[in-house]
Parts: C-alpha cells; structure tokens; sequence
C-alpha cells in the first residue's frame, strides 16, 4: 500500500516560514491535499491539488510537489498557525493521509 | 454552503455494531462523494470510506470487510456500519464530501462525534 511520510514535529520561529514536507513514493505524479487541524477541532483544507488555496485561507499558505516531495509552506508563521497538518494523496481509490506534522510556532 | 453533522451511539459495546449517520444541510446530497474518516484519541486520520449517491463505495481495504455504507437521498443523509467492533474501533468519527473541481480533496467536514467501544 502506499505511504505517505511526515515529520512528527516541525518548528518555526513566529514570522518566519516554516516548511512541512510529505514524502511519497513519485508523489510528484498525483495530487496532493494538506489538511490543518487544531486541537478539538474537525481538519480544514488549506492546500488542494499540490499548490490551490481554497477561499478564506491566507496566501501564506502555499504548496509545492515534485519528485517523491510535497511540501506546504507557511510564509510569515503566525501562532494561530500552530496545529497539526496532514498531506494526503488518492492511491488506487483509496485514500491515504500522511502519520500527521505538529507545528509549534516559537 | 453544504454543513454536515454527524449522529449516533457514542458507546458501543465490543463485538456489536457500529452504526452513524451523517445529515447533510445547505445542499442536495446528490452531487458528490461522501466519506467517513476516523481519528484515534493522539493519532493521525484514517479513512475509512466513501459512497456515490448512485449506491457505488470504496472501502479502505484494512476495514472492508466489516464496512458498509448506504445514503438515503430522500432524508439527505448517508450511513456507517462497522461490525464486530473492539476498543481499537473508539475514536472521533467525522463525516466528509469531496469536491470533484479540487481534485477530490475533503473541502467540508462535519465536527466529528466520539464513539467509545466498550462493556
């Protein structure tokens, strides 16, 4: 099955860019979506297909997706920024979320 | 704008049956995929699976074959059943549509309802 693989933890200083990488086998090759949850909250979309913001999601969020390498970028870190982030890709119509990055916003 | 709310049991009793259901609001049920993602108290998201409203599913294939689910268009809603459940089955249940025009990324969640496996 595929696997998709996170940092369990990544730190940024406030105002500074943090970048939350989502390693997967050619993951270059699909879409990839980045979910931000906050402690007792549902997750929220924050990247769609490797580099789209939905409405309402700040342009410091941004996407990338290469090689066997997404990453989301945080521009500007912010404490409300601070949750965990989780990529996720569609693999022979399933879905698969990455283990999940805590971000701690210094 | 579509809102979905999750309901159910939040205590089920080891080896009996799951069961949720997830009513959609601000929109028909017709239009997309919906799933249901689970997430144990500390850990990550685990999909669970989804149902077209033609009645068509795609299940994680770790939860097959004690996964079913069904929609009921006339009541906008969609359903789970999980059997023979274990403590390993106690997490947050969300409900989720996809959006086709985002490549099928979960754009709307419900806020989740905690279901507790246990005598």
């Amino acid at each position: 099955s595929y696997e998709l693989t996170l940092p369990l933890s990544v730190s940024v200083a406030l105002g500074q860019t943090a970048r939350i990488t989502c390693g997967g086998n050619n993951i270059g090759g699909k879409n990839v979506h980045w979910y931000q949850q906050k402690p007792g909250q549902a997750p929220v979309l924050v990247i769609y297909r490797d580099n789209n913001r939905p409405s309402g999601i700040p342009e410091r969020f941004s996407g990338s997706n290469s090689g066997n390498t997404a990453t989301l970028t945080i521009s500007r870190a912010q404490a409300g920024d601070e949750a965990d982030y989780y990529c996720q890709v569609w693999d022979s119509s399933t879905v698969v979320f990455g283990g999940g990055a805590k971000l701690t916003v210094l | 704008q579509v809102q979905l709310q999750e309901s159910g049991p939040g205590l089920v009793k080891p080896s009996e049956t799951l069961s949720l259901t997830c009513s959609v609001s601000g929109g028909s049920i017709s239009r997309y995929y919906w799933s249901w993602i689970r997430q144990p108290a500390g850990k990550g998201l685990e999909w669970i699976g989804r149902i077209y409203t033609s009645g068509s599913t795609n299940y994680n294939p770790s939860l097959k074959s004690r996964v079913t689910m069904s929609v009921d268009m006339s009541k906008n809603q969609f359903s789970l059943k999980l059997t023979s459940v274990t403590a390993a089955d106690t997490a947050v249940y969300y409900c989720a549509t996809q959006d086709p025009s985002r490549s099928y990324a979960f754009d709307i969640w419900g806020q989740g309802t905690t279901v507790t496996v246990s005598s």
